[in-house]
């Protein structure tokens, strides 16, 4: 079936580096992406979102690249903190529908 | 405040039993979503609704059932049929159209014992 990322690796970033965390989606029908941040215990929260119309967008800290050639997204993270330390989640939609497909998530796991 | 809440936030079932979820929302969103999430692991869709009435399996269906009496509300039943229920179960809600984030309760542990 069609799937969004499927494995859920572990990312350690020294506190103040970059972080990139990636994900393969394989609806191609899919032009609606959100980047979630799940802290233990917790419910998702949003960090980004981005549109199929459109390769790249920025937050505060963060930004999302999409490459829809190749069917992927990543999301980058700024000077790491150890609040940034969480599961995060790419999810994908389509405009046609409301059927929002998680992928298996990132751990990070900040080092001071 | 808006928002999403779930309940209760820990639950202990029998087997055997069933045992219902509750997600209530007063966002005036259309869609909800049942969530499961086994340790370690992504997010399965289990259940959705898009309108007061209407709902449509998602990937894990199989064990679980759900109602939209309310615009509000969207519970999840785990039957006993559900094999291995042990797991962190999410509710959510967005607006309809499919180009918007969802917002997520803060989850259900549910323990079978």
């Amino acid at each position: 079936g069609e799937s969004v990322g499927l494995h859920l690796p572990t990312l350690s970033v020294q506190e103040g580096d970059n972080s990139i965390i990636n994900c393969a989606y394989s609806n191609s029908a899919s032009d609606y992406f959100i980047w979630y941040k799940q802290e233990s215990g917790k419910g998702p929260q949003f960090i980004i979102d981005i549109r199929s119309n459109m390769d790249k967008r920025q937050g505060q800290r963060v930004t999302v690249l999409l490459n829809k050639t190749v069917k992927h997204l990543s999301l980058q993270i700024a000077a790491t903190q150890p609040g940034d330390s969480a599961v995060y989640f790419c999810a994908e939609n389509q405009a046609a529908g409301n059927k929002l497909t998680f992928g298996g998530g990132t751990r990070v796991l900040v080092k001071p | 405040d808006g928002g999403i809440t779930q309940s209760p936030k820990y639950l202990f079932r029998k087997e055997g039993q069933n045992v219902t979820l509750s997600c209530e929302q007063n966002l005036n969103h259309d869609a909800m979503y049942w969530y499961r999430q086994d340790p370690g692991q992504g997010l399965r869709l289990i259940y959705y609704s898009q309108i007061v009435n209407d709902f449509q399996k998602g990937d894990i269906a199989e064990g679980y059932s759900v109602s939209r009496e309310k615009k509000e509300s969207f519970p999840l039943t785990v039957t006993s049929a559900q094999k291995n229920p042990t797991a962190f179960y999410l509710c959510a809600s967005s607006i309809l159209g499919g180009q918007a984030e969802a917002f997520f309760g803060q989850g259900t542990r549910l323990t079978v014992v």
